[in-house]
């Protein structure tokens, strides 16, 4: 069990470049979690998807975020422009259907920084 | 809606101290209960868990009850170790059971 794998572990980036964000679940797993980490903020949900598809954005702060799961072992988060405010840890979860039994999996997480 | 609410850090602590982190929660419904762990430059992992009322979920030497008539998930150590320093999240997952809704965390700090 490789766990899930995020890349890049770190990113800096000028405000109003891209930033993707890449996350690979394990294998197996049918639902997949972004989550935003910041001091002020603590622990955001942003979006999650069961099954690939998108279920509940509603976390997502503004347009200039995005998120794709093509398949399952594959999900990007974008966001576009970037601004310094975005800079926070990014974190992927994901899970095997059944919570109670099935606990969330996260991954080392990607640190961005917008100067 | 649900919410957690944990007790504030950094919680400073020499080692072989007794440790407890307090957390209550709001919720409809019978939710289930969760102490994850941050360590540095780490993602959340699960510490322990609690499915009802009166479980006790346990690992690593740490304790949880869930305490239904006081709406508490109260976690315990009886003796920290250096190693315990890290971040610490109180979560609960509701009817639907696909979100976890997270506390703030309390971040642990243990000297030797």
């Amino acid at each position: 069990d490789a766990g899930v794998i995020q890349s890049p572990r770190h990113e800096v980036t000028e405000m109003g470049q891209e930033v993707t964000l890449r996350c690979k679940p394990i294998s197996g797993h049918d639902y997949l979690f972004w989550y935003r980490q910041t001091m002020m903020r603590g622990l955001e949900l942003l979006i999650y998807f069961n099954n690939n598809v998108p279920i509940d954005d509603s976390g997502m702060p503004e347009d200039r975020f995005s998120a794709k799961m093509p398949n399952a072992s594959f999900s990007t988060l974008k966001i576009q422009p970037s601004e310094p405010r975005d800079s926070a840890v990014y974190f992927c979860a994901s899970r095997r259907t059944g919570f109670v039994n099935s606990p969330l999996h996260f991954g080392n997480g990607t640190r961005l920084t917008v100067t | 809606g649900n919410s957690v609410t944990q007790m504030e850090g950094p919680v400073t602590l020499s080692e072989e101290a007794f440790l407890t982190i307090n957390c209550t929660y709001t919720a409809t419904g019978y939710p289930s209960l969760f102490w994850y762990v941050q360590y540095p430059g780490e993602g959340l992992q699960l510490l322990l868990k609690a499915t009802k009322a009166d479980d006790k979920g346990s690992n690593k030497g740490f304790e949880a009850t869930y305490r239904k008539e006081t709406t508490s998930f109260h976690l315990e150590k009886g003796s920290v170790q250096v190693s315990d320093s890290a971040v610490y999240f109180c979560a609960l997952s509701g009817h639907a059971g696909n979100m976890l809704t997270f506390g703030g965390g309390t971040r642990l700090m243990v000297k030797p």
